[in-house]
């Protein structure tokens, strides 16, 4: 049963760059079957799209966050990862890798189980 | 972006009750609409995708129904295992968007 493990800085201060890594175990990242994808929950609110990579590197980000992130796989490792730029206080919160099916309707599943990140000085 | 809006924002119910969640989408979706349920401190699970396809080891107590734009997840009989938040999610267009959830807690 594949399994997702996000890891990287708890904290980061504020115009820096957060970088986050999901390991998959149980399956390949280089499946054409699968986007990987990142999310985010900022404390007690609702979860945010952040954006996809497929393994031949094509990315989709939200327009919200599109100047500020880069999503890309590295197949060596079977992990992919997730930098976001200038990052500020409405950045905190629990960021998720997961996994989402390219064809058909896609859905998340299954999810990593989340890694908190802090930015402050 | 479409929006997504989710009624009510919480519930208080008892084991045992029956409990409806409805999710509404500012555009017509189809029946790209995914339900995730979220213990605290624990990540999302997916539990019905394509409005109404109960997904992986979801108990069938869980059910989905609607297209379109309005969505409703029923629960038949509240189990003490089901209390928790559950969110919708779109997944018509990118940038994929989720409701804001429901709180489902002990009445």
């Amino acid at each position: 049963q594949m399994q997702l493990q996000e890891s990287g800085p708890g904290l980061v201060k504020p115009s820096q760059t957060l970088s986050l890594t999901c390991t998959v175990s149980g399956g390949s990242v280089s499946s054409d079957t699968y986007y990987w994808t990142w999310i985010r929950q900022p404390a007690g609110k609702g979860l945010e799209w952040i954006g996809r990579v497929y393994s031949g590197g094509t990315t989709k980000y939200n327009p919200s966050l599109e100047s500020r992130v880069t999503i890309s796989v590295d197949t060596s490792k079977n992990e992919f990862s997730l930098n976001l730029d200038s990052v500020t206080a409405a950045d905190t919160g629990v960021y998720y890798c997961a996994r989402d099916l390219r064809w058909g309707a896609p859905h998340f599943d299954p999810w990593g189980q989340g890694t908190l990140v802090t930015v402050s000085s | 972006d479409i929006q997504m809006t989710q009624s009510p924002p919480s519930l208080s119910a008892a084991v045992g009750d029956r409990v409806t969640i409805t999710c509404r989408a500012s555009q017509n979706i189809r029946s790209y609409l995914n339900w995730y349920q979220q213990k605290s401190g624990k990540a999302p699970k997916l539990l019905i995708s394509t409005a109404s396809t109960l997904q992986g080891e979801a108990p069938s107590r869980f059910s989905g129904s609607g297209s379109g734009t309005d969505f409703t997840l029923t629960i038949s009989s509240l189990q003490p295992e089901d209390f928790g938040t559950y969110s919708c999610q779109q997944s018509y267009m990118t940038p994929f968007t989720f409701g804001p959830g429901t709180r489902v807690d002990m009445k």
